[in-house]
């Protein structure tokens, strides 16, 4: 069974300081791994995704994401984070045998305090 | 930049009609899914349509539920007789192609059921 675990429902962060909001994973197979981010009223917008390869994978808005395949995690950073990065981040994990629906962990509320 | 929109915003209903939410999706992609999330929890897989059929579906999808493809464009999904735990953001998502490729998602319909 694939499942995603995203353990903080809320992450408070000043601005211009680094983020992280993390993410594990269980897939029976090899992981694809999403990130995706919904403002408010808007549907979730894609952000950047693993497939294989480079452990770090670099996405929009400046994001990035760092796969450890031990600790079977998948957390979203960034290096400077804005208020406009204020939002709902959702991880989203397939098994690249399976089938193509993504499963989603419950999502983590970014605050970012001017 | 080409967007998968939704159609209603917002849809409320008596317990036991029917609904149709509306869904265009992005113009050449061939992949179309429907998920659903109950307020406060997480994004939920419901099915996933290719070349005119279902090729996935969860154990939410019963038969109170179908999808059509009618005219090229729209991608709808049909509830028969809607139940009260029926209520929920229902979002539409299109993608070019399914493996590793990232899904596009709509705004999202909230239908509340009365």
């Amino acid at each position: 069974a694939q499942s995603v675990a995203q353990p903080e429902d809320q992450v408070n962060v000043a601005e211009g300081n680094p983020l992280t909001v993390k993410c594990t994973y269980s897939v029976s197979g090899n992981p694809y791994l999403f990130w995706y981010v919904q403002y408010p009223n808007r549907g979730l917008q894609f952000l950047l995704k693993y497939i294989t390869g480079d452990n770090l994978v670099k996405g929009s808005y400046g994001f990035e994401a760092e796969f450890n395949k031990s600790q079977t995690s998948f957390h979203l950073k960034k290096p400077s984070a804005l208020v406009s990065d204020s939002a709902l981040y959702f991880c989203a994990v397939r098994d690249y045998t399976g089938a193509n629906n993504l499963f989603f962990g419950t999502g983590t509320r970014l605050t970012v305090i001017p | 930049e080409p967007e998968v929109t939704q159609t209603p915003s917002h849809q409320v209903t008596q317990m036991g009609q029917e609904v149709i939410l509306r869904c265009v999706p992005i113009s050449n992609h061939l992949y179309f899914y429907w998920y659903r999330q109950i307020l406060g929890q997480k994004v939920e897989f419901l099915v996933s349509f290719y070349n005119n059929e279902i090729s996935e579906k969860s154990e939410i999808f019963d038969d109170q539920f179908s999808v059509e493809r009618p005219d090229g464009s729209n991608f709808t999904l049909k509830i028969r007789s809607t139940k009260l735990e029926d209520s929920a953001m229902y979002f539409c998502a299109s993608g070019i192609a399914g493996g590793y490729n990232e899904q596009f998602f709509g705004p999202g319909t909230r239908l509340t059921v009365l």
